[in-house]
Order: structure tokens, then sequence, then C-alpha cells
């Protein structure tokens, strides 16, 4: 069964640095999310991208994030200067309208740690 | 105001009986979508059902139902003939406007 992959399962940083946070979603699907979860809490949207533009995005995600589709298959979270808030485990989700669009199918998550 | 409310922070119920979650919304607009995702402790996020605010009916899909009381802005999960497995923290999640909001969770244990 397709289903959406994120890389690395856990990356560590130093304050100030960026990161970029992979995904590859499910291959038909056109519609693609970021989401964060900070330990213990709930799960924040940060942004949606359509079209090879962001259809949407949240208060959270100012100048300081980025998305990109750098390719057919990939579609990228970067995090410029890091700040130790931003640790979080990171949700991609991709979804399509042959499941009508309400579907999202969430990878694994990418667990960031700032230090 | 918050847009997502879940009140139980933590629920019990005996295998093989149902239990209810509860979520209440806020919203003023008359489109939107009311979700809910599994996550159990290995942290993925499953989504389990979609209701429309269109919808007439409530959504069903195999032991999961949404009830979705409109005038109430509830929409609570109610989970049938519940299995050992069905131990996770549940979301509640509106789409409004395209943008997504997400509960605080509850978390269910059933007991054996």
């Amino acid at each position: 069964e397709p289903e959406v992959t994120q890389t690395p399962s856990h990356q560590v940083t130093q304050m100030g640095q960026e990161v970029i946070l992979r995904c590859v979603p499910i291959s038909n699907h056109l519609y693609f999310y970021w989401y964060r979860q900070i330990l213990g809490q709930k799960v924040e949207f940060l942004v949606s991208f359509y079209n090879n533009e962001i259809s949407e995005k949240s208060e959270i995600f100012d100048d300081q994030f980025s998305v990109e589709r750098p390719d057919g298959s990939n579609f990228t979270l970067k995090i410029r200067s890091t700040k130790l808030e931003d640790s979080a485990m990171y949700f991609c989700a991709s979804s399509t309208p042959l499941a009508g669009w309400n579907e999202q199918f969430f990878g694994p998550g990418t667990r960031l740690t700032v230090l | 105001a918050q847009k997502i409310t879940q009140t139980q922070p933590g629920m019990f119920v005996q295998e093989k009986e149902a239990v209810t979650l509860d979520c209440t919304y806020d919203t003023s607009d008359p489109s939107y979508g009311l979700f809910w995702y599994k996550q159990p402790s290995s942290g993925e996020m499953i989504f389990l059902i979609y209701q429309g605010s269109y919808d007439q009916q409530n959504a069903t899909e195999g032991r999961y139902s949404l009830n979705f009381q409109k005038a109430r802005k509830s929409a609570n999960l109610v989970i049938s003939a519940s299995q050992l497995g069905d131990s996770a923290m549940y979301f509640c999640a509106m789409r409004e406007a395209n943008q997504f909001y997400f509960g605080t969770g509850t978390s269910l244990t059933v007991i054996p």
C-alpha cells in the first residue's frame, strides 16, 4: 500500500542552524501539508501546498519557514535559523481528490531536536 | 476562543464496549469539515473519519461513527465494540477556510 515517507526520522541541530525536512508524498496525490506537534501537545497546522504554490499557511509559518517541491516526488520544509522552540515532531501529509480530498495520509514524522 | 475543544484528557473503556469521545468546535463559517485522527504510542497519525458541515447524515467508517450535532457544534466520535488496539490518543480537528485546527486530544485506554 502506498504511503507517505519522511526523512530523517530524527534530526538534531544546533540553534541557529538551518534544517531541511524531507517528505515523499503518495505519488498521485496533489495536496501536501506540513504539521508540527510539540511533545505532549496538540498537532498544529503549518502550511498546505497545491499546484506548486502555498495554498494556506498558519500564523506559525513565518519567514523562518519555507516549503518547496524541488522535483516530482519530494516535498521539503526548510527551517532557517532554528530556535529551541522549533523542537517538535514534524508531520508531512498528502491528499488526493480520488479520496475526496479530506482523507489526509500522514507520514511517520521527523523528530527535530534543537540544542 | 479555542477552535476545537476536547474536554476528556483520558478515557477508559472495557473491551467490546462502546465509547464516546467528545469534541466541540467554534466557527462562524458555514462551510467547514470535521476530522478525527488516531495517534498510537508509535506516533503516527491515522485518519479515521470525516464529516462535512453540509452533510445531512452522520459519517460512519466501520466501527467509527461521528455524532454530528450542528446546532450544538459538537462532533463526538463513537467507537463501537472497542478493541485493545484502539488504545491511543484521539484528536478531533476542523478545517475552516483551508486552515486546520486540532484539539488537545483524548487518551483512550481499552481495558481487557
